[in-house]
């Protein structure tokens, strides 16, 4: 069965603090992998990553996915109190529907 | 470009009724799928629909739960006969192809 986990499930930060997220993934048609944060509303959309030990940017945040070990990170450096959310990680397993499976979620708080 | 726009954003039912939920996707994108988000879980895929088109349900419950995508008209996922484990919020996501879609924000249902 396709299965994504993320760890750690919680963690609390104070401003100014470098953070990693992590999604382990298993899925038989891997297309790509997605980062989304939900705050109390929708999840807005981060990153999408196809390739693997290319690192994407925006800001403070970066990502980058390993294919042959089937993870990715989310790194945020510089940590604000606007960073605390779920942080959502999902795979698009599925060949060629566009259906994503996420995981648990990571659930980020920053003090300040 | 108004987005994904769901409506009711809270919508409160009683054991037994019937709960309709509405999604009107961004203009020009025919690709609509619907999540289901419990407390403390990550989304679950639901259903993926085109235009008049059901393309995967396979994340639908067997029983109580259906959607369509008519061809004028917002997507509607309906629940009957709600019970209490129904409550969840339920995302909407939008795209113009089978990927990079856009998410509402969000039909929060509880069931009394």
């Amino acid at each position: 069965e396709d299965k994504v986990v993320q760890s750690p499930l919680s963690l609390v930060v104070h401003e100014g603090d470098t953070v990693t997220l992590n999604c382990s993934y298993e899925v038989t048609n891997f297309r790509s992998l997605l980062w989304y944060k939900q705050e109390k509303k929708a999840p807005t959309f981060l990153f999408m990553l196809t390739s693997s030990g290319i690192e994407k940017k925006s800001g403070r945040l970066s990502s980058i996915l390993d294919k042959k070990e089937l993870f990715s990170i989310l790194n945020i450096t510089a940590t604000q109190t606007g960073d605390s959310a779920i942080y959502l990680c999902a795979v698009d397993g599925s060949g060629n529907t566009g259906k994503l499976i996420f995981g648990q979620g990571t659930t980020l708080q920053v003090k300040p | 470009n108004a987005g994904v726009m769901q409506n009711p954003r809270h919508l409160v039912r009683r054991r037994g009724q019937e709960a309709r939920l509405r999604c009107s996707p961004m203009k020009g994108h025919s690709h609509v799928y619907w999540y289901r988000q419990l407390p403390e879980e990550g989304l679950k895929f639901m259903v993926y629909l085109q235009k008049e088109n059901i393309i995967d349900e396979s994340g639908m419950p067997k029983e109580r739960f259906s959607a369509e995508f008519p061809k004028e008209g917002p997507s509607i996922l309906r629940i009957q006969q709600v019970v209490r484990g129904d409550s969840a919020a339920y995302f909407c996501a939008s795209s113009p192809a089978n990927y990079g879609y856009t998410f509402g924000s969000g039909t929060r249902l509880t069931v009394v």
